[in-house]
């Protein structure tokens, strides 16, 4: 099992342009979270989907970025028009979502510059 | 409304040392909180959570809901501890299991 697979680990992208950062959920999860962290700052709920729905996206910008997570393939969370605040690491997990106590497994992240 | 408090940014301790890392909550109902930790180069992993009461690589930690912490002790720190460490609490209802995190502790212990 390789785990949560976020890529690409770094990405550079000029301002206007688009960032599509990818989380490939542990085998066997069905629910992904993404957490961005500002530098100098903790780490920052963003949204939280199910396969092909969004649960709850109360931490997401209300413009310019969108999630998904189809029913196969990877969940994508999307920038549009990328901004030099929009730099930060982007951290993907996920969990079987059984309503446990658990913990979830975290991706080494995607570091996002933008210049 | 919700929160995790970390106070120290930076805590540096000589190796045998006790250790202490402290977390301070703020929220209304039954907190379920957890510290992860992540070492150099590696990704956030789970070190402790407060329903199982349990010990990892020499770490516990107790909730106190009087004093809304939940501090992470160790009696004799290692050089191998030396790591960033994040208190987080679960902020969400029925499967959500969103968290919300502390601004984290970068734990350095000396020979």
């Amino acid at each position: 099992n390789a785990g949560v697979m976020q890529n690409p680990r770094h990405l550079v992208r000029r301002r206007g342009q688009e960032a599509r950062l990818r989380c490939s959920p542990m085998k066997g999860h069905s629910h992904v979270y993404w957490y961005r962290q500002l530098p100098e700052e903790g780490l920052k709920f963003m949204v939280y989907l199910q396969k092909e729905n969004i649960i709850d996206e109360s931490g997401m910008p209300k413009e310019r970025f969108s999630a998904e997570f189809p029913k196969e393939g990877p969940s994508i969370l999307r920038i549009q028009q990328v901004v030099r605040g929009d730099s930060a690491a982007y951290f993907c997990a996920s969990s079987p979502g059984n309503g446990a106590n658990y913990g979830y497994t975290f991706g080494s992240g995607t570091r996002l510059t933008v210049v | 409304a919700q929160r995790v408090t970390q106070p120290e940014k930076l805590l540096s301790v000589f190796k045998g040392a006790p250790v202490e890392l402290k977390c301070n909550y703020s929220y209304s109902g039954s907190p379920e909180l957890f510290w992860y930790v992540q070492y150099s180069r590696q990704r956030l992993q789970l070190l402790l959570r407060h329903i199982s009461r349990e010990s990892i690589k020499g770490f516990t930690a107790d909730l106190n809901k009087g004093e809304t912490s939940f501090h992470l002790k160790k009696p004799f720190a290692q050089e191998e501890d030396s790591a960033m460490y994040y208190c987080a609490l679960s902020g969400g209802a029925g499967n959500n299991r969103k968290l919300i995190w502390g601004l984290g502790t970068s734990l350095a212990v000396n020979p």
